[in-house]
């Protein structure tokens, strides 16, 4: 069965710090990557996505992930996380012709300052 | 950038009572658009697909008869929850898609509780 699984449920970190989120997913055949971010009291935005080209794919606000086939991985990184970081991030997949998105189940960032 | 409005953003009513959620795509045509419904701590669960002109699709699990999806035009979907009861209560979301390969544009959703 299709899945998305996202390893940290809750992590906190001091400004600063280097951030990264597993995601793991379990899908037969091409893939569609993204993740999402949702800010408190706001919708989901999207960070990042991956289609095809270069595993590596940079986002907004200095956010970047790899595309790693071998491991069917997706990790979300930081090197350097704000305050303004603090939120909940989600990891979803799409495959093939369809746009239906299966998401994780959510890992909740909070930043200290 | 692309904007989703969802409306109500919360709903308190009786058992019984049925609900509409309307979501709209404000700058730009929806070919597709998404319903979701996310319980505490978890992840969100797509209940179904509507296309505009057509049928929604829904995912298994999801009664049809429960949630009605009607996507009368390219900017605008609604998600009725028939007869509405307590186990009903969640977080419902909606998202839209215009054409070509584009990433899910989401609304903020509406919370509905149910007495």
């Amino acid at each position: 069965a299709q899945s998305v699984s996202q390893h940290n449920h809750h992590v906190i970190l001091s400004e600063a710090a280097s951030l990264e989120l597993g995601c793991n997913y379990s899908y037969g055949g091409t893939v569609n990557l993204f993740w999402y971010v949702q800010y408190p009291g706001q919708h989901l935005q999207l960070l990042l996505k991956y289609f095809s080209g270069d595993p590596l794919v940079k986002g907004i606000k200095g956010f970047e992930a790899e595309f790693i086939k071998s491991k069917f991985s997706f990790n979300l990184r930081k090197p350097s996380v704000q305050w303004s970081d603090t939120a909940e991030y989600f990891c979803a997949v799409s495959g093939g012709a369809t746009n239906k998105l299966i998401f994780g189940t959510g890992t909740l960032l909070a930043v200290q300052p | 950038g692309a904007v989703v409005s969802q409306h109500p953003s919360r709903v308190i009513c009786k058992s019984g009572t049925s609900v509409k959620i309307e979501c709209r795509s404000l700058d730009f045509q929806a070919t597709t658009m998404f319903w979701y419904r996310q319980f505490p701590k978890k992840s969100l669960m797509l209940m179904a697909t509507s296309n505009e002109g057509s049928k929604a699709t829904y995912e298994q699990g999801v009664e049809k008869d429960k949630f009605l999806i009607n996507h009368a035009s390219l900017t605008l979907s609604t998600l009725t929850v028939t007869s509405a009861h307590p186990e009903d209560s969640s977080f419902y979301i909606c998202s839209a898609i215009g054409q070509g390969n584009q990433p899910q544009h989401f609304g903020d959703g509406t919370r509905l509780s149910i007495l």
